[in-house]
Order: structure tokens, then sequence, then C-alpha cells
């Protein structure tokens, strides 16, 4: 059964310090590691795919990266509006993905 | 807008009631998927269709039950209602094969 492990449940950051969230996992057949943004009360907003242990993706101040167990994101100098639930979540051969917990980051000005 | 749309937003019913919530995919999406966020269990699938067909159950009560039309949109209608089923209820949709997927806004369902 496909597992995924979000760490620390909730993060809280002053504005322009820097972290990395954990997402480690266990599944059959990786198609895809992806993370989203979740802010209350909407729907989760894709914000990466990566595919292969080694790859590396960035948005803004975000960037993702991959191992063959777990995936990072590191949040360079966040700002307030960074505060949100990042999830993660793995694709099998089945094209179906597995969330994990989430993360809810707060970054205080 | 993710180009997912679900209605309605909210919905407050009582328990022993049933409800349809509805979702229309992203142009282009032949699959659509329901998931289920409640505030102790997280993101939870709960069933997959691909243009028309009943591709993947997850966790999804017998009182639950999905179909996907013609036009592709989907719906979800939930009976019986009890307290425990409220939540958010989110669809999502993805083109063929595999690849993320694009969330919808959510109908947020309470059960009184």
């Amino acid at each position: 059964e496909d597992q995924v492990t979000q760490s620390p449940e909730a993060l809280r950051l002053q504005e322009g310090e820097s972290s990395s969230l954990n997402c480690s996992y266990t599944v059959s057949g990786l198609r895809g590691l992806f993370w989203y943004r979740q802010d209350p009360g909407k729907g989760p907003e894709f914000l990466f795919t990566l595919y292969s242990a080694g790859e590396e993706k960035e948005k803004e101040r975000l960037k993702a990266t991959l191992t063959k167990k777990e995936s990072f994101l590191h949040i360079t100098a966040p700002k307030p509006e960074d505060s949100a639930t990042y999830l993660c979540a793995v694709n099998n051969a089945g094209n179906m993905l597995t969330f994990g917990g989430g993360t809810r980051l707060m970054v205080k000005p | 807008d993710s180009g997912v749309t679900q209605t309605p937003k909210h919905l407050i019913t009582a328990t022993g009631q049933r409800v349809t919530l509805r979702c229309s995919p992203r142009s282009g999406d032949l699959s659509v998927y329901w998931y289920q966020q409640s505030l102790d269990q997280g993101l939870q699938f709960l069933i997959q269709y691909y243009n028309g067909e009943e591709r993947a159950k997850g966790n999804i009560l017998e009182r639950f039950s999905a179909q996907q039309f013609p036009d592709l949109h989907s719906e979800l209608n939930l009976s019986s209602l009890e307290l425990g089923d409220s939540a958010l209820y989110f669809c999502a949709s993805s083109p063929q094969g595999a690849g993320g997927y694009t969330f919808g806004s959510g109908t947020r369902l309470t059960v009184v």
C-alpha cells in the first residue's frame, strides 16, 4: 500500500527565515511525486511534479527535490503570503494520487 | 479559476438525507477524481472515472456513488447522510494518462 508521510505537521517561520519541508514515501511503481499548495477552504493548487531521483524544480521562492525515498520542499526567504498548507502526493501505476497529511506553514512578518 | 467547476459551494442538510455534488472537469480532461477532506483524515481518494467508466475505487462508502456522463461532467451522490460525512469534497480532473490533477474549489458539506 502506498504511503506518504509529511513532516513537520506545522511550521512557524519569521519572514525571511528559510526552511525545508519533508515528504517521505513508499510506493509501488512511482509515476510522479507532486507538491500542492492549499489555502484554507480552497482546493489544492498544483506546484511541481518530480519524476526521478535527483530531479529539481524551482518556482519563485520554492524549490522541490527528489530522492528515492523522500522529497524536500525548500522555501527560501519566505513571505507572509507563502503561508498555506503544503501537500505532497505520489502517483502510482494506477494514476491515483495518494496524499500525505500536509505541513501547515505560517510565516510571520 | 482552475477550470474545474464544482457546485454547490456549500451544502447544509440533515442526517438521513441524500445530496448530489456536481463537477465539470477542465476542457479536454477525460479523468475525474473525487476526494474527501475532513479535519482528521486529510485528503482521501474516493473514486475515479475515465471517459464515462469507473477506473478505480478508494475507501468509498456503500452509501456513496458516482457517475460520469457523456459530456464528461460527474456527480457524486451521498445518501443516508451521517454527521461524520461532514467534510470538504473535491473533484479533480486530469488529461489522459499519468500526470497531476487540477482540483476544483470544493463543496463544503455540513450534516446537522
